[in-house]
Protein backbone atom coordinates (compact mmCIF):
# COMPACT_ATOMS: atom_id res chain seq x y z
CA UNK A 1 0.00 0.00 0.00
CA UNK A 2 1.03 3.55 0.05
CA UNK A 3 0.80 4.49 -3.51
CA UNK A 4 0.77 8.23 -5.00
CA UNK A 5 0.23 8.83 -8.32
CA UNK A 6 1.34 11.95 -10.38
CA UNK A 7 0.50 13.09 -13.17
CA UNK A 8 1.11 14.17 -15.84
CA UNK A 9 4.90 13.16 -15.93
CA UNK A 10 6.31 16.07 -18.28
CA UNK A 11 4.68 19.12 -19.40
CA UNK A 12 5.88 21.56 -21.97
CA UNK A 13 4.01 25.22 -21.80
CA UNK A 14 4.79 28.30 -23.25
CA UNK A 15 5.54 31.51 -21.26
CA UNK A 16 2.84 33.14 -19.60
CA UNK A 17 0.40 30.35 -19.31
CA UNK A 18 -0.54 28.13 -16.33
CA UNK A 19 -0.02 24.39 -15.54
CA UNK A 20 -1.72 22.30 -12.93
CA UNK A 21 -0.06 19.30 -11.79
CA UNK A 22 -1.85 16.51 -10.08
CA UNK A 23 -0.92 14.13 -6.87
CA UNK A 24 -3.56 11.38 -5.82
CA UNK A 25 -2.72 8.88 -3.04
CA UNK A 26 -4.56 5.75 -4.40
CA UNK A 27 -4.71 3.54 -1.60
CA UNK A 28 -4.90 5.91 1.76
CA UNK A 29 -5.97 9.24 2.27
CA UNK A 30 -3.69 11.60 3.00
CA UNK A 31 -5.08 15.04 4.88
CA UNK A 32 -1.42 16.29 4.59
CA UNK A 33 0.75 16.28 1.22
CA UNK A 34 3.82 17.69 0.65
CA UNK A 35 5.22 19.59 -2.78
CA UNK A 36 8.68 19.53 -3.72
CA UNK A 37 10.94 21.11 -6.27
CA UNK A 38 14.24 19.85 -7.78
CA UNK A 39 16.48 21.62 -9.66
CA UNK A 40 19.16 19.34 -11.18
CA UNK A 41 22.07 18.62 -9.64
CA UNK A 42 20.37 19.35 -6.48
CA UNK A 43 18.53 17.99 -4.01
CA UNK A 44 14.59 18.16 -3.12
CA UNK A 45 13.48 21.70 -2.06
CA UNK A 46 10.00 21.50 -0.08
CA UNK A 47 7.63 24.67 -1.30
CA UNK A 48 4.21 23.73 0.39
CA UNK A 49 2.44 21.59 2.49
CA UNK A 50 -1.07 20.95 1.30
CA UNK A 51 -3.73 20.96 3.65
CA UNK A 52 -7.41 19.27 3.23
CA UNK A 53 -10.05 21.47 3.12
CA UNK A 54 -7.97 24.36 4.40
CA UNK A 55 -4.86 26.85 2.90
CA UNK A 56 -1.41 25.49 2.07
CA UNK A 57 0.87 26.60 3.93
CA UNK A 58 4.41 27.69 1.75
CA UNK A 59 7.49 27.89 3.22
CA UNK A 60 10.23 30.91 2.82
CA UNK A 61 10.13 32.28 -0.63
CA UNK A 62 7.88 30.57 -2.46
CA UNK A 63 5.34 32.68 -4.12
CA UNK A 64 2.06 31.34 -2.81
CA UNK A 65 0.31 33.68 -5.85
CA UNK A 66 2.20 31.84 -8.49
CA UNK A 67 2.20 28.33 -6.85
CA UNK A 68 -1.54 27.43 -6.48
CA UNK A 69 -2.24 24.82 -4.47
CA UNK A 70 -5.69 23.40 -4.12
CA UNK A 71 -6.38 20.07 -1.76
CA UNK A 72 -10.27 19.78 -2.08
CA UNK A 73 -10.46 15.83 -0.99
CA UNK A 74 -8.64 13.46 1.07
CA UNK A 75 -6.84 11.84 -2.02
CA UNK A 76 -6.48 14.89 -4.28
CA UNK A 77 -3.71 17.79 -3.99
CA UNK A 78 -3.18 20.07 -7.47
CA UNK A 79 -0.28 22.61 -7.73
CA UNK A 80 -1.12 25.02 -10.59
CA UNK A 81 2.07 26.87 -11.72
CA UNK A 82 0.87 30.04 -13.03
CA UNK A 83 1.83 32.79 -15.79
CA UNK A 84 5.13 30.13 -15.64
CA UNK A 85 8.31 31.77 -16.80
CA UNK A 86 11.49 29.51 -18.10
CA UNK A 87 12.79 29.89 -14.67
CA UNK A 88 10.14 27.63 -12.97
CA UNK A 89 11.21 24.66 -15.64
CA UNK A 90 11.91 22.23 -13.14
CA UNK A 91 10.95 18.86 -11.67
CA UNK A 92 7.94 18.91 -9.63
CA UNK A 93 7.53 15.65 -6.95
CA UNK A 94 4.44 15.68 -4.46
CA UNK A 95 4.73 13.45 -1.19
CA UNK A 96 2.03 11.88 1.16
CA UNK A 97 2.76 9.97 3.88
CA UNK A 98 0.48 6.96 5.12
CA UNK A 99 0.30 6.75 8.99
CA UNK A 100 -1.70 3.85 11.15
CA UNK A 101 -5.09 4.46 12.17
CA UNK A 102 -5.22 4.68 16.19
CA UNK A 103 -2.77 6.07 18.35
CA UNK A 104 0.84 6.25 16.77
CA UNK A 105 3.43 7.16 18.44
CA UNK A 106 6.33 8.65 16.17
CA UNK A 107 9.20 6.23 16.48
CA UNK A 108 7.16 3.10 17.83
CA UNK A 109 8.37 1.40 14.93
CA UNK A 110 6.55 0.46 11.70
CA UNK A 111 8.14 2.04 8.41
CA UNK A 112 5.31 4.91 7.82
CA UNK A 113 7.77 6.36 5.10
CA UNK A 114 6.93 9.72 3.46
CA UNK A 115 5.79 7.91 -0.65
CA UNK A 116 6.48 10.30 -3.33
CA UNK A 117 4.86 10.52 -6.94
CA UNK A 118 6.71 9.71 -10.04
CA UNK A 119 7.19 13.46 -10.19
CA UNK A 120 6.35 16.11 -13.16
CA UNK A 121 9.39 17.51 -15.56
CA UNK A 122 7.92 21.02 -16.62
CA UNK A 123 9.66 22.84 -19.22
CA UNK A 124 9.03 25.87 -20.04
CA UNK A 125 9.96 27.83 -23.13
CA UNK B 1 24.62 24.44 9.84
CA UNK B 2 22.42 22.80 7.32
CA UNK B 3 19.59 20.70 8.97
CA UNK B 4 20.72 17.58 7.00
CA UNK B 5 24.25 17.23 5.84
CA UNK B 6 25.68 14.58 3.29
CA UNK B 7 28.42 14.75 1.62
CA UNK B 8 28.00 15.05 -1.88
CA UNK B 9 30.16 12.57 -3.32
CA UNK B 10 30.60 11.13 -6.20
CA UNK B 11 31.24 7.70 -3.82
CA UNK B 12 33.10 5.46 -6.39
CA UNK B 13 32.90 1.45 -4.93
CA UNK B 14 34.02 -1.52 -7.15
CA UNK B 15 31.16 -4.50 -7.49
CA UNK B 16 30.93 -6.50 -4.51
CA UNK B 17 32.20 -4.08 -2.37
CA UNK B 18 30.81 -2.18 0.45
CA UNK B 19 29.26 1.49 0.19
CA UNK B 20 29.07 3.13 3.23
CA UNK B 21 27.00 6.82 3.38
CA UNK B 22 26.96 9.33 6.15
CA UNK B 23 24.36 11.82 7.58
CA UNK B 24 24.26 13.90 10.57
CA UNK B 25 21.26 16.23 11.66
CA UNK B 26 20.90 19.44 13.74
CA UNK B 27 17.78 18.86 15.40
CA UNK B 28 18.46 17.21 18.54
CA UNK B 29 14.83 16.15 19.49
CA UNK B 30 14.23 14.35 15.80
CA UNK B 31 12.60 10.79 16.39
CA UNK B 32 12.60 9.30 12.76
CA UNK B 33 14.85 9.19 9.77
CA UNK B 34 15.01 8.12 6.45
CA UNK B 35 16.94 6.51 3.32
CA UNK B 36 15.40 7.48 0.25
CA UNK B 37 17.38 6.39 -3.69
CA UNK B 38 16.70 8.46 -6.55
CA UNK B 39 17.67 7.49 -9.96
CA UNK B 40 18.58 10.08 -12.40
CA UNK B 41 15.54 11.88 -13.92
CA UNK B 42 12.79 9.92 -11.11
CA UNK B 43 11.62 10.32 -7.92
CA UNK B 44 13.05 9.18 -4.99
CA UNK B 45 12.15 6.04 -3.22
CA UNK B 46 11.85 4.84 0.30
CA UNK B 47 14.87 2.28 1.12
CA UNK B 48 14.74 2.31 5.22
CA UNK B 49 13.32 4.12 7.68
CA UNK B 50 14.90 4.05 11.52
CA UNK B 51 14.03 5.44 14.92
CA UNK B 52 15.82 3.43 17.54
CA UNK B 53 19.57 4.01 18.48
CA UNK B 54 21.35 0.69 16.11
CA UNK B 55 21.46 -1.31 13.82
CA UNK B 56 18.55 -2.08 11.02
CA UNK B 57 18.92 -4.42 8.82
CA UNK B 58 16.85 -5.15 5.44
CA UNK B 59 18.79 -7.28 2.64
CA UNK B 60 21.48 -5.45 1.46
CA UNK B 61 21.02 -2.54 3.31
CA UNK B 62 22.16 -1.30 7.17
CA UNK B 63 20.90 1.51 8.72
CA UNK B 64 22.35 2.75 11.86
CA UNK B 65 21.59 5.55 14.06
CA UNK B 66 23.52 7.05 16.85
CA UNK B 67 20.77 10.11 18.61
CA UNK B 68 23.30 11.43 20.76
CA UNK B 69 26.23 11.85 17.96
CA UNK B 70 22.94 13.13 15.86
CA UNK B 71 24.41 10.48 13.32
CA UNK B 72 22.28 8.33 10.69
CA UNK B 73 24.80 5.93 8.64
CA UNK B 74 23.70 3.74 5.24
CA UNK B 75 25.77 0.53 4.43
CA UNK B 76 25.01 -1.02 1.11
CA UNK B 77 26.67 -4.50 1.44
CA UNK B 78 27.47 -6.65 -1.98
CA UNK B 79 27.27 -3.21 -3.68
CA UNK B 80 25.69 -3.98 -7.50
CA UNK B 81 25.91 -1.38 -10.45
CA UNK B 82 22.17 -1.15 -9.94
CA UNK B 83 22.84 0.68 -6.39
CA UNK B 84 24.30 3.16 -8.72
CA UNK B 85 22.45 6.32 -7.65
CA UNK B 86 21.86 9.56 -5.45
CA UNK B 87 21.11 8.49 -1.93
CA UNK B 88 18.86 11.22 0.31
CA UNK B 89 18.82 11.48 3.89
CA UNK B 90 15.52 12.79 5.23
CA UNK B 91 14.45 14.00 8.68
CA UNK B 92 10.98 15.03 9.66
CA UNK B 93 11.03 18.58 11.15
CA UNK B 94 9.02 18.09 14.61
CA UNK B 95 6.39 20.93 13.67
CA UNK B 96 4.51 19.72 10.29
CA UNK B 97 5.83 16.79 9.67
CA UNK B 98 7.89 18.73 7.33
CA UNK B 99 10.49 16.05 5.66
CA UNK B 100 14.03 18.05 5.61
CA UNK B 101 16.58 16.36 2.75
CA UNK B 102 20.51 16.22 2.84
CA UNK B 103 21.81 17.22 -0.13
CA UNK B 104 21.87 13.47 -0.95
CA UNK B 105 25.61 11.71 -1.61
CA UNK B 106 25.85 10.22 -5.84
CA UNK B 107 27.07 6.35 -5.47
CA UNK B 108 29.04 4.54 -8.26
CA UNK B 109 29.48 1.38 -8.51
CA UNK B 110 31.84 -0.38 -10.81
CA UNK B 111 31.66 -3.60 -12.69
Amino acid sequence: GAVVSQHPSWVICKSGTSVKIECRSLDFQATTMFWYRQFPKQSLMLMATSNEGSKATYEQGVEKDKFLINHASLTLSTLTVTSAHPEDSSFYICSARKTPSGAFREGSGGNYGYTFGSGTRLTVV
Amino acid sequence: QKEVEQNSGPLSVPEGAIASLNCTYSDRVSQSFFWYRQYSGKSPELIMSIYSNGDKEDGRFTAQLNKASQYVSLLIRDSQPSDSATYLCAVPKAAGNKLTFGGGTRVLVKP
